[in-house]
This record gives C-alpha cells, sequence and structure tokens, in this order.
C-alpha cells in the first residue's frame, strides 16, 4: 500500500517563528489533507489540498502530486499552533476516501 | 451545524469485557470510517459504510470487532472480548457522497480513548 512519510517528527520553536512541514507519499492521490491534533486529541481540518496552493491566515499549503509531496507552512507561529500535525492521503485509484497517515509531526511552540 | 460526535470520550474496562464505542456522523454524510491509533503508532483505517452497507472492512483486526450501522445513519463499534492490546484512541469520520469519481473531504470525530486494563 502507499506509504506516507512526515518530517521532521519533532519541531520545537519559539513564538514567532515561521516552519515548514513536510509529507512525502510514495504513490499517486486522490487526496491529501492536513489535521492538527490539538492537546484534547481532537483532529482539527487544516487543508483539503490534493493539489494545488491554499492559504488560511497565517497557515497555507502547497501539495505537488507530480512530484509526490506536500507542504504545510505556520507563520508567525503561536502557543496555540502545538500538537501533532498529520498529513493523510487517498491512494490513487481508490474510489472512496479510505485515509493512510504519516506518523505525525510534533510541534511545540514556546512563548 | 453539529460536527462527527463520539460518544464516550473515555472508557476503561477490564480485560475480557464488552464496550460499544458510538459515532453519529455528520448529517447528511453518506460515507463512515472508523480509524484508530494504538500506543503512538500512525492512524491507521478500520473500516468504512456507504450508508448502511460495509464497503472496507480490510482494517479491521480480528473477530472481536463488530461494527453496525443501523438505518445509514449513527454507527457503533464493539469490541468483545477487549483484550489489553485493544487499548488506544478510536477515531470516527464521515464524508459526503463521492462525486464523479472524486472523494471528498473527511472530517473526524473527538475520539473515544479507550483503555483496557
Amino acid at each position: 500500500g502507499i506509504q506516507v512519510e512526515q518530517s521532521p517528527p519533532d519541531l520545537i520553536l519559539q513564538e514567532g517563528a515561521n516552519s515548514t512541514l513536510r509529507c512525502n507519499f510514495s504513490d499517486s492521490v486522490n487526496n491529501l489533507q492536513w489535521f492538527h491534533q490539538n492537546p484534547w486529541g481532537q483532529l482539527i481540518n487544516l487543508f483539503y489540498i490534493p493539489s494545488g496552493t491554499k492559504q488560511n491566515g497565517r497557515l497555507s499549503a502547497t501539495t505537488v502530486a507530480t512530484e509526490r509531496y506536500s507542504l504545510l507552512y505556520i507563520s508567525s507561529s503561536q502557543t496555540t499552533d502545538s500538537g501533532v500535525y498529520f498529513c493523510a492521503v487517498v491512494a490513487g485509484g481508490t474510489s472512496y476516501g479510505k485515509l493512510t497517515f504519516g506518523q505525525g509531526t510534533i510541534l511545540t511552540v514556546h512563548p | 451545524e453539529a460536527g462527527v460526535t463520539q460518544f464516550p470520550s473515555h472508557s476503561v474496562i477490564e480485560k475480557g469485557q464488552t464496550v460499544t464505542l458510538r459515532c453519529d456522523p455528520i448529517s447528511g454524510h453518506d460515507n463512515l470510517y472508523w480509524y484508530r491509533r494504538v500506543m503512538g503508532k500512525e492512524i491507521k483505517f478500520l473500516l468504512h459504510f456507504v450508508k448502511e452497507s460495509k464497503q472496507d472492512e480490510s482494517g479491521m483486526p480480528n473477530n472481536r470487532f463488530l461494527a453496525e450501522r443501523t438505518g445509514g445513519t449513527y454507527s457503533t463499534l464493539k469490541v468483545q472480548p477487549a483484550e489489553l492490546e485493544d487499548s488506544g484512541v478510536y477515531f470516527c469520520a464521515s464524508s459526503q457522497e463521492s462525486r464523479w469519481g472524486l472523494n471528498t473531504e473527511a472530517f473526524f470525530g473527538q475520539g473515544t480513548r479507550l483503555t483496557v486494563v
């Protein structure tokens, strides 16, 4: 099956810093989503981005499907950005939305 | 509009007991998925319903797990009898009907943290 790798596994920042999280996948995809797992364990949708670039406030994401990677940019980080960031994909040729997750990037933002 | 809702949020049971988890998807979402994360590993797919029909249950670990989706609305996931390795967080997700072969965005519940002691 498709493999999803996220990097870095851990990231520690000072408030105000910028960061880039990466998601590599091993095959073509029909769907790609980025999630933020908050301290209460809930998975919050950040982006639904099988290709192209999207922005939402301080966050933006780019997926280059032909090169099999996606990037999540966080600018001017805040302590509330702390948590685990997951990338998840639906393998190409799959007619429904079974997601395969990466192992996550643990982000800690210090004040 | 209410999001995906899961009950209970936490459950602690003894090995050998039975536990039933419930998921209420977003209204109108035909697709319902169960996932779980055990021991800090990746979140893994368990099964997928389209309305009341199971489309894919390839991720179910063994026959101690039984999922149902009555009338295509809410879903339950029963673990009977529970074992220690079943501990983890069980997530439910839902999405709209796929259109023109394209998958639609999935939305997740807050998860149920299951601890088997």
